[in-house]
């Protein structure tokens, strides 16, 4: 069985950093490209970052270009996503996502087939 | 480019309802478009992917579409039960990135 399971949010103050992570289990982890979705109390769906499969290739949303670092380690299942100069509009569910694409290169068109259940990031002094 | 979804919508069990994501900009057929459930208190599930696809386990009352003229993409659930209230989000991309649509909370009455 696929399974994500997120860890390492919290409260934290603003300016603070932090690292997000994901541990991947139940599929062969490096052949599938990976991201992190967040999504505000009370707010839709957004897409942060996404990483391929061997980790060679990764992209923010455009607008968090340089804040937002996601990694993985193919040899522990696990992929990170650090947060610098955290802000209250960080705030947020925190999910990690698989695609569906078996090839692990990062293919926007692809889509979503497994979802974590999320880590709550709460920014606020 | 954005993708518009209606905030809300609402139907009786038993009825079929249909929920739009219309692309600002660019052809909405240029891109495949995904469509995913949230239950309250859930994570996201995919109910629809590449615009027409039904993943295994999810039932054929659910199911997408394009429309080119109206550059939009459509998720119709027929035969509406209570346990498809949730909030549906659609998804494509442009260039690298994935754009989600802002949801549609689904109220079955």
């Amino acid at each position: 069985e696929v399974q994500l399971l997120e860890s390492g949010g919290g409260l934290v103050q603003p300016g603070e950093s932090l690292r997000l992570s994901c541990s991947a289990s139940g599929f062969n982890f490096r052949n599938y490209a990976m991201s992190w979705v967040r999504q505000a109390p009370g707010k839709g769906l957004e897409w942060v970052s996404g990483i391929s499969g061997g980790g060679s290739t990764a992209y923010n949303e455009d607008s968090e270009t340089g804040r937002f670092t996601i990694s993985r380690d193919n040899s522990k299942n696990m992929l990170y996503l650090q947060i610098n100069s955290l802000r209250a509009e960080d705030s947020a569910i925190y999910y990690c996502a698989k695609d569906s694409d078996v090839w692990g290169s990062w293919i926007a068109s692809d889509y979503f087939d497994c979802w974590g259940q999320g880590t709550l990031v709460t920014v606020s002094s | 480019f954005m993708l518009t979804q209606p905030h809300s919508v609402s139907e009786s069990p038993g009825k079929t309802v249909t929920i739009s994501c219309t692309r600002s900009s660019g052809s909405i057929a240029s891109s495949y478009v995904h469509w995913y459930q949230q239950r309250p208190g859930g994570a996201p599930t995919t109910v629809i992917y590449k615009d027409n696809q039904r993943p295994s386990g999810v039932p054929d009352r659910f199911s997408g579409s394009i429309d080119s003229s109206s550059n939009s993409a459509s998720l119709t659930i027929s035969r509406l039960e209570t346990e498809d209230e949730a909030d549906y989000y659609c998804q494509s991309y442009y260039s690298v990135t994935r754009v989600f649509g802002g949801g549609t909370k689904l109220t079955v009455l």
